[in-house]
């Protein structure tokens, strides 16, 4: 059984440019959660996708957007890329039936901008 | 606004003495809180967490929690430290949801575990 997978691992970009990262979550589950990693900080939440919506935002600019495919996969995108979006990008897959349950994460993208 | 504290960037432990890696926590109604491991190059693990029930939490890896409602604290613990327990350890309380937006996690800003031989 296959975990949470993120493609790819590792990406360089140069300011202003747009990137996209991908994202399957664990089987079983529907609803997948992103989290930006800076350098020394703790995750913080970016947004959640349930039913192919946006269910939930965090304090991230319109520059950061997502999508959820019919087969619960995600993807983030951030246009216009800033040198202060460098970070490991995280994603976490869960099942909305069970509120309290833990997230399993992937081992994420790391994204720098020049 | 939910939120978590960890007050110490690193702890420093020899090998087979007990560790304790600190957080507290602010929340408004009942605090839902976990503990996560992440190791170098890798995504976050998930350890214990506390939601209802008794004060001390047992997880992986022998790892444990004890919870303290009067200080609002959530400490990760454990009886006899490893080598391979060098790691960055993450308290998270779950975040208030307005529409439903379960298992939103507000994170700390994590704590350097280092155990020496």
């Amino acid at each position: 059984d296959a975990g949470v997978t993120q493609s790819p691992t590792h990406l360089i970009k140069t300011r202003g440019q747009q990137v996209t990262l991908r994202c399957s979550p664990k089987s079983g589950h529907d609803t997948v959660s992103w989290y930006q990693q800076a350098l020394g900080q703790g995750p913080q939440f970016i947004f959640q996708y349930y039913e192919e919506e946006e269910r939930q935002r965090g304090n991230f600019p319109d520059r950061f957007s997502g999508h959820q495919y019919p087969n619960y996969s995600s993807e983030l995108n951030v246009n216009a890329l800033l040198l202060g979006d460098s970070a490991l990008y995280l994603c976490a897959s869960s099942f909305t039936g069970t509120v309290n349950e833990k997230l399993f994460f992937g081992s994420g993208t790391q994204l720098s901008v020049l | 606004a939910q939120s978590v504290a960890q007050p110490e960037d690193q702890v420093n432990v020899a090998e087979g003495n007990p560790l304790t890696v600190k957080c507290t926590y602010s929340v408004s109604g009942n605090p839902y809180l976990f503990w996560y491991v992440q190791y170098p190059n890798r995504g976050l693990q998930f350890l214990l967490k506390y939601i209802t029930g008794d004060n001390l939490v047992k997880g992986s890896y022998g790892f444990e929690a004890e919870f303290n409602k009067s200080q609002t604290s959530f400490h990760l613990k454990k009886p006899s430290a490893l080598v391979s327990d060098s790691a960055l350890y993450f308290c998270a309380v779950r975040g208030v949801t307005f529409s439903g937006g379960y298992n939103k996690l507000i994170f700390g800003a994590g704590t350097r575990l280092a155990v020496h031989p």
